[in-house]
């Protein structure tokens, strides 16, 4: 299956500082990537639809101004995290869909990033 | 209510067991299921993808998939303590359109 990787796995900041969080798609081209948060022991939660060439679509309750999303190519989307207080500590993940594969709406994910604030 | 609903488990079953796992949903739009499996710390992983109703096997995986009763359902034969994770049920309306998720079940396999 296609490959995703996410850059760093995990990153340890202090509270009001920026993190930036890298999605790459290694073997294939994705128009749409889509971002989720974690907490331990729950599901993913979908924060917002990154399309390339234009702005994210946020879920409802997502502040767009904290999680800054772009997507700058077809293969990397980068979610930031501005001012980040510890309650942003989460296990963020992406997820892109090959627009050329054989079954739509299929996602294939990346690692993940634990995201620690102190 | 949520959209789709999952017993979170734990399930613990003793290795070569089958595994029963299930999810029911409210929306009759949901036309495409999936199956992942996630390990702790790590992103999911596809294991089953399904397109309206009716079975599918794959290996020692089957997912079945009932529209008329907004159930799918994903069985693990001869379990093995590698299989032990958390399974999410995973689900959307149309091409290219964003998933929902269920809460995931965990899932214990005893040597």
């Amino acid at each position: 299956g296609a490959v995703v990787s996410q850059h760093p796995s995990w990153v340890i900041c202090k509270s009001g500082t920026s993190v930036k969080i890298e999605c790459r798609s290694l073997d294939f081209q994705a128009t749409t990537m889509f971002w989720y948060r974690q907490f331990p022991k729950q599901s993913l939660m979908l924060m917002a639809t990154s399309n390339e060439g234009s702005k994210a679509t946020y879920e409802q309750g997502v502040e767009k101004d904290k999680f800054l999303i772009n997507h700058a190519s077809l293969t990397l989307s980068t979610l930031t995290v501005t001012s980040a207080h510890p309650e942003d500590s989460s296990f963020y993940i992406c997820s892109a869909g090959d627009p050329a594969g054989a079954r739509l709406n299929e996602q294939f994910f990346g690692p993940g990033t634990r995201l620690t604030v102190l | 209510q949520k959209e789709v609903e999952q017993d979170p488990g734990p399930l613990s079953v003793p290795e070569g067991a089958i595994v029963s796992l299930n999810c029911t949903y409210s929306n009759s739009a949901f036309q495409y299921f999936m199956w992942y499996r996630q390990y702790s710390r790590k992103g999911p992983e596809l294991l089953m993808y399904t397109y309206s109703s009716g079975n599918k096997e794959d290996g020692r995986f089957t997912a079945q998939v009932d529209k008329s009763s907004k159930y799918i359902s994903l069985f693990i034969r001869d379990s093995q303590p590698s299989d032990s994770a958390t399974y999410l049920c995973a689900m959307a309306k149309t091409a290219g359109n964003k998933l929902t998720f269920g809460g995931g079940t965990r899932v214990l396999v005893k040597p």
